[in-house]
């Protein structure tokens, strides 16, 4: 079955600091897609970064960055340079890239950034 | 730039009262999806459509009923609400033509069960 673990509740940034947020999954498809999702106290879900499980290397969208270690089935997201606006619940997302349409997400993580 | 479309965004019931969310998308999306939100517990599957005339149980299936009604629209139903169903319910969308396309989410439908 397929899963998406987020360990960390809550963290806490200091405003210009980088914080990495956890994300482990398991999955038996030999293709996948991993997305992060961002919500912020307004509570729509926007959408972060993609990465490919065959993508050779880690996605970059701007100060987001994806640690990707395939072989520990984890993709963890990085957020450089952290402002006040990033604080929010962020979410890890996985789906495999053929069959079933389902994405499986994790329980989140809210993040708080300190000025 | 309407994107995914979700009424009502607030709504109080009563127990055993029934009621539609609607969700509406233009982005000639294949797929469509219906999630709930409680705290803690992040976002579980109730039904998705793959396609229009299709529809496919999710996670948390008991208790709800849909119609992919064309390819744009997505319903979803209470036949007899109870206080468990409080929760916040987002409809999504995505292109799944390649397996890489992000959902799009409505703003969602903050619903509470009395």
């Amino acid at each position: 079955a397929q899963k998406i673990t987020q360990t960390q509740p809550g963290m806490f940034v200091q405003e210009k600091e980088a914080v990495t947020l956890d994300c482990t999954y398991d999955t038996s498809d030999p293709s996948y897609g991993l997305f992060w999702y961002k919500q912020p106290s307004s509570g729509e879900m926007i959408f972060l970064i993609y990465q490919g499980s065959y993508d050779q290397q880690n996605a970059t969208e701007g100060r987001y960055s994806l640690n990707f270690q395939k072989a520990r089935k984890s993709a963890n997201l990085v957020i450089s340079a952290s402002q006040l606006g990033d604080s929010a619940m962020y979410f890890c997302a996985m789906r495999p890239t053929s069959g079933t349409y389902k994405y499986i997400f994790g329980t989140g993580t809210r993040l708080k950034v300190l000025a | 730039n309407a994107g995914v479309t979700q009424t009502p965004k607030f709504q109080v019931l009563k127990t055993g009262q029934s009621m539609t969310l609607q969700c509406a998308q233009d982005m000639n999306h294949n797929s469509m999806y219906w999630y709930r939100q409680d705290p803690g517990m992040g976002l579980r599957l109730i039904y998705y459509s793959a396609s229009e005339g299709t529809t496919d149980k999710g996670e948390v299936p008991n208790g709800y009923n849909v119609s992919r009604l064309n390819k744009r629209e997505f319903s979803l139903r209470l036949e007899s609400a109870a206080p468990s169903q409080t929760s916040v319910y987002f409809c999504a969308s995505s292109f799944d033509g390649l397996g890489n396309q992000p959902q799009h989410f409505g703003d969602g439908t903050r619903l509470s069960i009395l």
